[in-house]
């Protein structure tokens, strides 16, 4: 299949270690934010998402870190598996104005057996 | 319950020539978006649909790129005349509204153009 990227920021781990994607925003009026996952040749796929007045969110699996502060979040996944490997992208959204959804750099995780 | 769909899948072009490409929705989703995903990148919005309306289209390169909705469904995106820039994923999303908060893009699986 068609590679997302192939300059991307790339993160390898092996199969079972907890992984964490990181993700810098750049405008302060975001207040929403959400994580999705892309495999390759396929659309990107929504995993979770954290609204500004929480710090943190869990899902199955996958954590959400907010720090407002600095205007990071991070992506925790626990026990990486080798299903997990795909490109991750993290996206702000406004209330206000048009609530456009603006992706970020992804990072591609690669998980080894 | 079946995804966005999105044709064709692949197509390589050379430039100056025109491109079409379709988008079916997921049903009842009334929202509608075009994406360019260039290599490398996280996808940015071209436009956003609300049923038939545009309701945002401010990241479309209008002298070249122009998107319809006729009867608030289907949509198609067309390039005309290609550059070799324009070479790139193009995603199609729907979602059931536009609220910030509980209406989850959905994306199909895109198209990818090749300009030569």
């Amino acid at each position: 299949g068609e590679s997302v990227g192939l300059h991307l920021p790339t993160l390898s781990v092996q199969e079972g270690d907890n992984s964490i994607i990181n993700c810098a925003y750049s405008n302060s009026a975001s207040d929403y934010f959400i994580w999705y996952k892309q495999e390759s040749g396929k659309g990107p796929q929504f995993i979770i998402d954290i609204r500004s007045n929480m710090d943190k969110r869990q899902g199955q699996r996958v954590t959400v870190l907010l720090n407002k502060t600095v205007k990071h979040l991070s992506l925790q996944i626990a026990a990486t598996q080798p299903g997990d490997s795909a490109v991750y992208f993290c996206a702000e959204r406004s209330v206000k104005g048009f609530q456009k959804l603006v992706f970020g750099t992804g990072t591609r995780l690669l998980v080894s057996p | 319950e079946a995804g966005v769909a999105q044709s064709p899948r692949y197509k390589i072009i050379e430039k100056r020539q025109s491109v079409a490409f379709w988008c079916n929705p997921i049903s009842g989703h009334a929202t509608l978006y075009w994406y360019q995903q260039i290599l490398g990148q996280g996808p940015k919005l071209l436009i956003q649909f609300q049923n038939n309306g545009v309701v945002d289209d401010s990241q479309l390169p209008k002298d070249r790129f122009s998107a319809e909705r006729l009867k608030g469904v289907d949509s198609t995106l067309k390039i005309q005349p290609a550059k070799l820039e324009d070479s790139a994923v193009y995603l199609c999303a729907s979602s059931f509204g536009a609220s910030p908060y509980t209406d989850t893009q959905y994306f199909g699986p895109g198209t990818r153009l090749t300009v030569l």
